[in-house]
């Protein structure tokens, strides 16, 4: 069956750096965008971007922009996601989420990885 | 970007009961609306994309409606399963948006 992994949870200082991973599995890995979303411990969904599994090509949220980067690794059929610059806000749970539409951006998600905790403290 | 609204936030309702949940956008997103299902410590979970069309293997008690800026998720009879926090999400436009979440309480 399709399935998303991730990596483990992360605790990380102010200015730091994260990268996560997502190790998809059961379907052709170059035929479905990855999008990632994230999650502030009780509150809403936020998208932060997405990339192309074949070409890498990435389109983020302008308010990410500058901070975030989306990679691929397609001998090893998994997604990154690099944040820059951490901040306590964004502490949260992130998401790897597979389109649901083949071969385009169907911009809805089917399925989600497990998640990634992502904790930023001094 | 465009704003997702859910009314109301929380519900409380019991097993068997017909219960409604409203989303509406801050302009007009054609029928590009997507609901999902979250529980607690997992991750969502796709119920309804194009505003209507069911998942499969996705209970038929679950009904999405609506188009432009008007949308509802209607559970026709709770199920003891189905106490969780649901979420409407735009794709009609980048950046993708999320309503705030209603969350579906026992009474």
């Amino acid at each position: 069956q399709v399935l998303l992994v991730q990596s483990g949870a992360e605790v990380k200082k102010p200015g730091a750096s994260v990268k996560l991973s997502c190790t998809a599995s059961g379907y052709t890995f170059s035929n479905f965008y990855m999008h990632w979303v994230r999650q502030v411990p009780g509150q809403g969904l936020e998208w932060m971007g997405v990339i192309s599994p074949s070409s890498g090509s990435t389109t983020y949220t302008q308010k990410l922009q500058g901070r975030v980067t989306m990679t691929r690794d397609t001998s090893t059929s998994t997604f990154y996601m690099e944040l820059n610059s951490l901040r306590p806000e964004d502490t949260a749970v992130y998401y790897c989420a597979r389109d649901r539409q083949e071969l385009v951006r169907g911009n809805y998600y089917d399925p989600w990885g497990q998640g990634t905790l992502v904790t930023v403290s001094s | 970007d465009i704003q997702m609204t859910q009314s109301p936030s929380t519900l409380s309702a019991s097993v068997g009961d017909r219960v409604t949940i409203t989303c509406r956008a801050s302009q007009s997103v054609n029928y590009w609306l997507a609901w999902y299902q979250q529980k607690p410590g997992k991750a969502p979970n796709l119920l309804i994309y194009k505003a209507s069309s069911l998942k499969s293997g996705v209970p038929s008690r679950f009904r999405g409606s609506g188009s432009a800026t008007d949308f509802t998720l209607t559970i026709s009879s709770l199920q003891p399963d189905d106490f969780a926090t649901y979420y409407c999400q735009q794709y009609n436009t980048y950046p993708v948006t999320f309503g705030q979440g209603t969350k579906l309480e026992i009474k």
